[in-house]
């Protein structure tokens, strides 16, 4: 069983509609990271939490630690939204990560 | 300011052949790490550094070695490439401790894209 597992895989939803990624985990951890990779392949940092809920515009991710389980979600979604999104955890006293395989996120107009 | 750079950006090798990864930042970062990243796997941590000087294992270190000789600059070398090391390799840099809460944001590099033949 991997350490981080992201649900689902894959994801194609119309512009408009309220989205929701999880990832859930094994181990105990110091912080979970939410991270946006683009098509053109560049990835670039979304949240860093270790406990509640983080907003950033239409962006919000939640996390619960006693479930080992966190939340990406995406309000009035829209098709510049279609990436791949990727769950890291940094599990406690390290300072490396290990990552998600990832939810391709699809957003048709 | 540039983040964290890589070079080059595609790159064909032949099985056996040698090569060195680029990857440098203009943030001051202690942390670097060189990622790889295959069809299906989520990013999988080569070698790290924590420091000027000071390197150590990831999850896939074999095949590979890194240098730290420069704050700013993490090497990957590739000594004898193999088919198995094609691959989008990523490098990353994180503040460090003294970055306080975010000690650990990572910002990666573009990505280079390797192939081995």
């Amino acid at each position: 069983k991997n350490e981080v597992e992201q649900s689902p895989q894959n994801l194609t939803a119309q512009e408009g509609e309220f989205i929701t990624i999880n990832c859930s985990y094994s181990v105990g951890i110091s912080a979970l990271h939410w991270l946006q990779q683009h098509p053109g392949g560049g990835i670039v940092s979304l949240f860093m939490l270790s406990s509640g809920k983080k907003k950033h515009g239409r962006l919000i991710a939640t996390i619960n630690i006693q479930e080992k389980h966190s939340s990406l979600h995406i309000t009035a979604s829209h098709p510049r939204d279609s990436a791949v999104y990727i769950c890291a955890v940094r599990s406690v006293g390290n300072e490396k990560l290990t990552f998600g395989t990832g939810t391709r996120l699809t957003i048709i107009p | 300011n540039a983040g964290v750079t890589q070079t080059p950006k595609f790159r064909v090798l032949k099985t056996g052949q040698s090569m060195t990864l680029l990857c440098a930042q203009d943030m001051n970062h202690e942390y670097m790490y060189w990622y790889r990243q295959d069809p299906g796997m989520g990013l999988r941590l080569i070698h790290y550094s924590v420091g000027e000087g000071t390197t150590a294992k990831g999850e896939v270190p074999d095949g590979y070695n890194v240098s730290r000789l420069k704050k700013q600059n993490f090497l990957l070398g590739l000594e004898s490439a193999a088919p198995s090391q094609t691959s989008v390799y990523f490098c990353a840099s994180s503040p460090g401790l003294s970055g306080g809460a975010l000690a650990y944001e990572q910002y990666f590099g573009p990505g280079t894209r390797l192939t081995v033949t």
